[in-house]
């Protein structure tokens, strides 16, 4: 059984940092890309951000609006996905779930319970 | 960046009765190597995360019930549920994966009339 568990989350203060983790479990982390998205209290779903797997050289993309703030990382021999989080504004504000692509193309067949970032002062 | 219209933003409908709901993508999410369109729906319900229902804009996950159909081309797609159930209450979002950023629907509230 696939299984992501985000951890981490927290309130924190604006132009602060935190890093989420997603440990993963059930299936070959390292073939897979994997992603961050966001969802906003009563609102939408954002993506965040992504990173391929190693035969397509650990690669990044990111939203604009979180672009050059946040970065993703991954461990393979952890099974475990990172997004570094800086200069955080209070509308990063947001559940923040990691997920895992479908091997074939970005639409995403399991994903993690989320985990709950505040920016406030 | 391609945008994703949903509508309506909500629906209620009676038990047993159908559902559809439209999602409007700005521009061709045609993915040339399958001929096929680049859209998944999800279905989230109360706090917990989106689950996966359809790919490829008609093609039904493993375990989906089959009154899930997806259906639709070009910019214009549906996601049709043939006979209302309660637990089928959620919120609803397409989902377009033919190019980065990945972008979502609004979401369409369904409920029970």
């Amino acid at each position: 059984e696939v299984q992501l568990v985000e951890s981490g989350g927290d309130l924190v203060q604006p132009g602060g940092s935190l890093r989420l983790s997603c440990a993963a479990s059930g299936f070959t982390f390292s073939d897979h890309y994997l992603d961050w998205f966001r969802q906003t209290p009563g609102k939408g779903l954002e993506w965040v951000g992504r990173i391929r797997n190693k035969a397509d050289g650990y690669t990044t993309g990111y939203a604009a609006s979180v672009k050059g703030r946040f970065t993703i990382s991954r461990d393979d021999a952890k099974n475990s996905l990172y997004l570094q989080m800086n200069s955080l504004k209070i509308e990063d504000t947001a559940v923040y779930y990691c997920a895992k692509d479908s091997g074939v193309r970005p639409y995403f067949d399991s994903w993690g319970q989320g985990t709950l970032v505040t920016v406030s002062s | 960046d391609i945008a994703m219209i949903q509508s309506p933003d909500s629906l209620a409908v009676s038990l047993g009765e159908r559902a559809t709901i439209n999602c409007k993508s700005s521009q061709s999410i045609l993915y040339s190597s399958n001929n096929k369109n680049s859209l998944a729906w999800y279905q989230q319900k109360t706090g917990q995360p989106p689950r996966l229902l359809i790919y490829w804009a008609s093609t039904r996950e493993s375990g989906v019930p089959d009154r899930f159909s997806g259906g639709g081309s070009g910019t214009d797609f549906t996601l049709t549920i043939s006979s209302l159930q309660t637990e089928d209450v959620a919120v609803y979002y397409c989902q377009q994966y033919n190019s980065l950023p990945l972008t979502f629907g609004g979401g369409t509230k369904v409920e029970i009339k």
